[in-house]
């Protein structure tokens, strides 16, 4: 079976600052590997997915992910953290149509 | 709003009543599927249906819960005789179809339960 471990329960970050999140994945076969975001109370919103086509995805809100099949990684940044993107970021690998995702990351801002 | 819609957001209960959830799917999606959040846990998937079909029910309790989604009107994840574990996020996804083999799901913004 798939799975992905998100390294870090919560990370800080002052605005301006780089934002990382870890993600390294289990599997067997070439994944296809996602991350979303959920903001307090609402659903899960797609931030960008890896289907086997470039190894640097970009995704909305300037984000962008690296999949490193060396490493089993597929970690999350962004240059510049905004206010708005505290919220709770999940990555997912998928097996046919089942997703399983990690146990979140909980992003927080400082100003 | 074309998204995925589902209702309660916020739902009580008592130990020993019945919970209902509603998803209505995106337009043009065939393709359900219903997740559960634990506090301080991540998704984890329940049970996946089609129109009259359920596909798979792995990740479903084996009592007390059951999902529908028939030909017509929304999905249904139906909890019987709630107890407090059962509080949890209750979220729906949809696919068309052709995209559910790469994974990428549309999420509804979840029913929260809460078993008193």
């Amino acid at each position: 079976a798939q799975s992905v471990t998100q390294l870090g329960s919560h990370v800080s970050v002052s605005e301006g600052a780089l934002v990382l999140l870890r993600c390294n994945y289990s599997s067997s076969v070439p994944p296809y590997l996602f991350w979303y975001v959920q903001y307090p109370n609402q659903g899960l919103q797609l931030l960008l997915k890896y289907t086997s086509a470039a190894t640097l995805v970009k995704g909305i809100n300037d984000f962008e992910a690296e999949f490193k099949k060396s490493e089993t990684s597929f970690h999350l940044t962004k240059p510049s953290a905004h206010m708005s993107d505290a919220a709770e970021y999940f990555c997912a690998v998928s097996e046919d149509y089942k997703l399983s995702f990690g146990a979140g990351t909980t992003v927080t801002v400082r100003a | 709003n074309a998204g995925v819609m589902q209702n309660p957001r916020h739902l009580v209960r008592r130990r020993g009543q019945e919970a209902r959830l509603r998803c209505s799917p995106m337009k043009g999606h065939s393709h359900v599927y219903w997740y559960r959040q634990l506090p301080e846990e991540g998704l984890k998937f329940m049970v996946y249906l089609q129109k009259e079909n359920i596909i798979d029910e792995s990740g479903m309790p084996k009592e007390r819960f059951s999902a529908e989604f028939p030909k017509e009107g929304p999905s249904i994840l139906r909890i019987q005789q709630v107890v407090r574990g059962d509080s949890a996020a209750y979220f729906c996804a949809s696919s068309p179809g052709t995209s559910g083999n790469t994974g990428e799901l549309f999420f509804g913004e979840g029913s929260r339960l809460t078993v008193l």
